[in-house]
């Protein structure tokens, strides 16, 4: 199985500032299609989690652009340009390169 | 609008058995790939299957082979995970969520239900 390691665990950030998540992977997630296949989510309390990024770096549809990723190989990562309140949540990658899928242990993010 | 809507979540004891049930609209069903996800409670979400559209080709994760299944009825627009010998550790939210469509592999997981919950416990 491929491990997913994310770091920090959490993150305490003042709005505006700018949020950087990492995520490590056991394996390489490059696909034979040439495709990268990372996904982040945010999941708010009592919520299922939401898709922001897929393969990498491109945002799913209505994600704000202040959201991106970017990263190769076993290496990625989140970043936020200027955190807004709404933001606040744990934030999780995961691979679907091959079963089983696995996600990161998550980073929680909060405002200071 | 794409929706999913879970349901089947129940108190259970331990070997017990349910059937969840994910009721999908506003897309057309039988093109994509569908799969459950589940969350324990203070954990993070744990892969648990996925089906591919004719139901031919499912895979599970190894804690739940031999005992849950999933299935799908075109037809009627709905997911099914039948759940049994549940233990203890199958107390989680179960989620439905859209998996992806032929035409765009790699644009996954972007549509979510808002679960369903099952307790396993005596």
């Amino acid at each position: 199985d491929i491990v997913m390691t994310q770091t920090p665990l959490s993150l305490s950030v003042t709005p505006g500032q700018p949020a950087s998540i990492s995520c490590k992977s056991s394996q390489s997630l490059l696909f034979g299609d040439g495709k990268t296949y990372l996904y982040w989510f945010l999941q708010k309390p009592g919520q299922p989690p939401q898709p922001l990024i897929y393969a990498v770096s491109s945002r799913f549809s209505g994600v704000p652009n202040r959201f991106s990723g970017s990263g190769s190989g076993t290496d990625f990562t989140l970043i936020i340009s200027r955190v807004e309140a709404e933001d606040v949540g744990i934030y999780y990658c995961m691979q679907s390169v091959q079963f089983p899928l696995t996600f990161g242990g998550g980073t929680k993010v909060e405002i200071k | 609008e794409v929706q999913l809507v879970e349901s089947g979540g129940d108190v259970v004891q331990p070997a017990g058995s349910l059937r969840l049930s994910c009721a999908v609209s506003g897309f057309t069903f039988g093109d994509y790939w569908m799969t459950w996800v589940r969350q324990a409670p203070g954990k993070g979400p744990e892969w648990v299957a996925t089906i591919n559209p004719d139901g031919s080709e499912r895979y599970y994760v190894d804690s739940v082979k031999g005992r849950f299944t999933i299935s799908r009825d075109n037809a009627k627009n709905s997911l099914y995970l039948q759940l049994n010998s549940l233990r203890a550790e199958d107390t989680a939210d179960y989620y439905c969520a859209r998996y992806f469509r032929a035409e765009t592999p790699y644009y996954r997981l972007d549509c979510w239900g808002q679960g369903t919950l099952v307790t396993v416990s005596s």
